[in-house]
């Protein structure tokens, strides 16, 4: 059973800082994986799909990597900014149904 | 037209009502998902939906009964809810298991407090 870990669980950092989300999941056999972001009490919104061929995929301030045999991704947002506060969770799709499997998430709070 | 859209946005229900949520997605994808948020808590897969055949059912209560009509409604009938239910469902679609592209998009959810 796929399990997904998600560190730090929340993170406090002043507006225009460079950082860096991480996550690990159990089962190295997906298909892809996805980072999202959730503000609260909202839906999800897709940032990046990685497939498990690639190693990064970048869109705009945001740069996700992907090392699939160690089970790990990681999320980096450059020069931070106050909208960027949310949750933000990644999550690979694996078994038959290629369906995904969340961490608890990052609470990402960008201080003006 | 956003992609997922659920309806309601909130509904508040006493435990011997029965209620329907609703799914509909505008991106000709073939595959819907459900889940279920609660608080302090990850996503949790409820139900998978392939071309309107259901393909996972997570070990999900008889008090929640999926409908999948065509390949974009979706439904979650609801009966003899319990408050621990309370939570926000959230609906998914993607273009399909069998395909390459499964990037999911999700809807707004219907945030559920049953009383």
């Amino acid at each position: 059973k796929q399990e997904v870990t998600q560190i730090p669980a929340a993170l406090s950092v002043p507006e225009g800082e460079n950082l860096v989300l991480n996550c690990s999941f159990t089962d190295s056999a997906i298909y892809n994986l996805q980072w999202f972001r959730q503000d609260p009490g909202k839906g999800l919104t897709s940032l990046l799909l990685i497939q498990s061929s690639q190693r990064e995929q970048t869109s705009g301030r945001l740069n996700a990597s992907l090392d699939k045999s160690s089970g790990r991704s990681t999320l980096y947002i450059a020069a931070s900014q106050p909208g960027d506060s949310a949750t933000y969770l990644c999550a690979p799709a694996s078994g038959s149904a290629r369906q995904l499997t969340f961490g608890s998430g990052t609470q990402l709070t960008v201080l003006p | 037209e956003t992609g997922v859209t659920q309806t309601p946005r909130h509904l508040v229900m006493g435990m011997t009502n029965k209620k329907s949520l609703k799914c509909e997605q505008h991106l000709g994808h073939n595959a819907m998902y459900w889940y279920k948020q609660s608080a302090k808590k990850p996503l949790e897969l409820m139900f998978v939906y392939n071309f309107k055949e259901q393909t996972e059912n997570n070990s999900v209560p008889s008090r929640f009964s999926p409908e999948c009509p065509n390949s974009s409604h979706l439904f979650l009938h609801l009966h003899t809810l319990q408050p621990e239910d309370s939570a926000l469902y959230l609906c998914a679609s993607s273009q399909g298991a069998s395909t390459r592209n499964t990037e999911a998009f999700f809807g707004q959810g219907t945030r559920l407090t049953v009383v």
